[in-house]
């Protein structure tokens, strides 16, 4: 079972900050890696797939990198309808997917 | 476009087999290269996968609750049912189900997710 770890576990940003979240992965998942924007009540919203892809209509401030076991989700300028928690998901044991705990994401 | 919805009910006594029902919109599960899956999310802990249906009804379960799961489609109806027999406590949280999307021929990608349905366990 890969395990998936994220940090930091929380992160206070002011509207306008760049904003970095990381996922490690417990060993390589090539770049089979996913990452959501979730907020409260509501359901997950896939961003990026395949640990770099925009998924269509994302905005471009929301950026990612990394393959193998080290990945990070970068937002370029934190916008009010950004606060939320952002998980990754790594899927190269799919279907047997796995989840990082989640970053919340909130205001300074 | 394409939507979830999950029903089903909110409150569940410990034993008892849980149903839940996801209907969608904006594909079929007759055609080629679609499937739906279903999650969990307990509170404190991180989202759960539980169950994946493809449109040939090929079907896949977590290891961990392979025993107690069971995932049908009706494709006439537009649903996939979701079962999970012997419910305790420690199953109380939020399931959702999501649309196997075709992202650059990768069938690896959930998106949409449907709302949500909260699933209680008390007696």
């Amino acid at each position: 079972d890969i395990q998936m770890t994220q940090s930091p576990s929380s992160v206070s940003a002011s509207v306008g900050d760049r904003v970095t979240i990381t996922c490690r992965a417990s060993q390589s998942i090539r770049s089979w890696l996913a990452w959501y924007q979730q907020k409260p009540g509501k359901a997950p919203k896939l961003l990026i797939y395949a640990a770099s892809n925009l998924q269509s209509g994302v905005p471009s401030r929301f950026s990612a990198t990394g393959s193998g076991t080290y990945f990070t989700l970068t937002i370029s300028s934190l916008q009010p309808d950004d606060f939320a928690t952002y998980f990754c998901q790594q899927t190269d044991t799919f279907p047997q997917i796995t989840f990082g705990p989640g970053t919340k994401v909130d205001i300074k | 476009q394409i939507t979830l919805k999950e029903s089903g009910p909110t409150l569940v006594k410990p034993t008892q087999t849980l149903t839940l029902t996801c209907t969608f919109s904006g594909f079929s599960l007759s055609d080629s290269a679609e499937g739906v899956g279903w999650f969990r999310q307990s509170p404190g802990k991180a989202l759960e996968w539980l169950a994946l249906i493809y449109w040939d009804d090929d079907k896949r379960y977590s290891p961990f609750l392979r025993s107690r799961l069971t995932i049908t489609k009706d494709t006439s109806m537009n649903q996939v049912l979701l079962t999970l027999t012997n419910m305790d406590p420690v199953d109380t949280g939020t399931y959702y189900c999501a649309h196997l999307s075709n992202l650059e021929l990768q069938l690896r990608w959930f998106d949409p997710w449907g709302q949500g349905a909260l699933v209680i366990v008390s007696s």
